[in-house]
């Protein structure tokens, strides 16, 4: 899978939108890109997935450059519930593949 | 529709002795994985079931094994327990080959002593 760059952490206000970067330069054509974050004290919950087109859901959207090297998940009004580690990863669509998670970004939602 | 479970939620251990961690996985999953989180790092991939065999293994010695039942729940060992396993045990089911995510469990807390 390939190895993926995340700032180690972030500050945002409550209300306003969170942008966490990732960057992956190395990924190949059928490895997706994968955001969970893991809030303290729980296990990683998956947020939201997509190959090259831009991806929303009810809690993000993520968008993926044209060249597919870098992403942005997008948390359109942060709250306080939102304070969390968010991972980005790569990887080929197959749940019988692992997931390698790197240090991810802290992101803290402030008042 | 129930997530992961895992058990116990805490647990303390001497240096030398074996631990067995529980996973019950989420209805509908039949697969599931395990990860071993150490403080301030993200988790790293220990070994996944699929079908009551073992599908995939991370870096870890085979003292650490698992089981998974024909219910898809799933159990997973560690003998002769060092300091350095302490950290956060998550268990993860999904679909085979599903195009979504994970479903993590909170994990087992396991302190060595």
């Amino acid at each position: 899978d390939a190895k993926t760059t995340q700032p180690t952490s972030m500050d945002c206000a409550e209300g306003r939108a969170a942008n966490l970067p990732c960057n992956h330069s190395t990924i190949s054509g059928n490895e997706y890109v994968y955001w969970y974050r893991q809030i303290h004290s729980q296990g990683p919950q998956y947020i939201i997935h997509g190959l090259k087109n831009n991806e929303t859901n009810e809690m993000a959207s993520l968008i993926i450059t044209e060249d597919r090297k870098s992403s942005t998940l997008i948390l359109p009004h942060a709250t306080l519930r939102d304070t969390a580690v968010y991972y980005c990863i790569v990887r080929v669509d197959n749940a019988g593949n692992m997931l390698t998670f790197g240090g991810g970004t802290r992101l803290m939602v402030k008042p | 529709e129930t997530g992961v479970t895992q058990s116990p939620t805490h647990l303390i251990k001497t240096r030398g002795q074996q631990v067995t961690l529980r996973c019950s996985s989420q209805s509908g999953h039949n697969t599931v994985s395990w990860y071993q989180q150490a403080l301030g790092q993200g988790p790293q991939f220990i070994f996944q079931y699929y079908r009551e065999e073992e599908n995939g293994r991370g870096n870890f010695p085979p003292r650490f094994s698992g089981l998974q039942f024909p219910n898809y729940s799933s159990e997973l060992n560690v003998n002769a327990l060092e300091l350095d396993d302490s950290a956060l045990y998550l268990c993860a089911s999904s679909e085979k080959d599903s195009n979504y995510g994970y479903t993590f469990g909170s994990g087992t807390r396991l302190t060595v002593v």
